[in-house]
């Protein structure tokens, strides 16, 4: 089965600072790879998502998720942290064949210090 | 574009009591996705309808069912609900013809069992 592994249950980091998120799937065959973003009190939003072509996925608010297959990875980096950004992340996987079921990470939720 | 509605927003039951959950997707959507989010468990699949068929279902126990209407429309029921139901509950709509379809979440349906 499908599974997806977010490594750090809270990410702190200080403005203007970079922010990396690490999201490890585990399949044989690479699943489309998604990460959604939720503001309190809100659903979630699609960050940007990876299904074929270019391993360097770029989405909204700065954010980009590079795919690599050797090591089943989809981080996710921006560049310069902003107080905006407090937010909780959840990456995603979506099997290629064999059914619409969407499996999410456990979530990151991140914190930017002024 | 309206985007996807979910109602009630908030919802306070009983145990032993049943509940109805309602999302309208995004105008032109015809899948329509469940998930249970909860701060132990995180965002659990619970299943997905397309054109008025289930085309997927997660884990979860009989007493969870839903059904989709010919205009896309779809409901959740929780029957005999227990403490451990309480949760957030969020809707997805896509276009729904390809697994790698961005999804789109409404704000959720907080259900609190006392």
């Amino acid at each position: 089965a499908q599974s997806v592994t977010q490594l750090g249950s809270h990410v702190s980091v200080s403005e203007g600072a970079l922010v990396l998120l690490r999201c490890n799937y585990s399949s044989s065959v690479p699943p489309y790879l998604f990460w959604y973003v939720q503001y309190p009190n809100q659903g979630l939003q699609l960050l940007l998502k990876y299904t074929t072509g270019a391993t360097l996925v770029k989405g909204i608010n700065g954010f980009e998720a590079e795919f690599k297959k050797s090591e089943t990875s989809f981080h996710l980096t921006k560049p310069s942290a902003h107080m905006s950004d407090a937010a909780e992340y959840f990456c995603a996987v979506t099997p290629r064949t064999g059914g619409f079921k969407t499996i999410f990470g456990a979530g990151t939720r991140l914190f930017v210090k002024a | 574009k309206a985007g996807v509605t979910q109602t009630p927003r908030y919802l306070i039951k009983t145990r032993g009591q049943q509940v109805t959950l309602s999302c309208s997707p995004i105008s032109g959507h015809r899948s329509v996705s469940w998930y249970q989010q909860t701060p132990g468990q995180g965002l659990q699949f619970l299943f997905e309808y397309f054109s008025e068929t289930q085309r997927n279902k997660g884990n979860f126990p009989g007493r969870f069912s839903g059904r989709q209407f010919s205009n896309s429309r779809s409901e959740m029921n929780v029957s005999t609900l227990e403490l451990g139901d309480s949760a957030l509950y969020l809707c997805a709509s896509s276009l729904g013809g390809a697994p790698n379809n961005e999804q789109f979440f409404g704000p959720g349906t907080r259900l609190t069992v006392l």
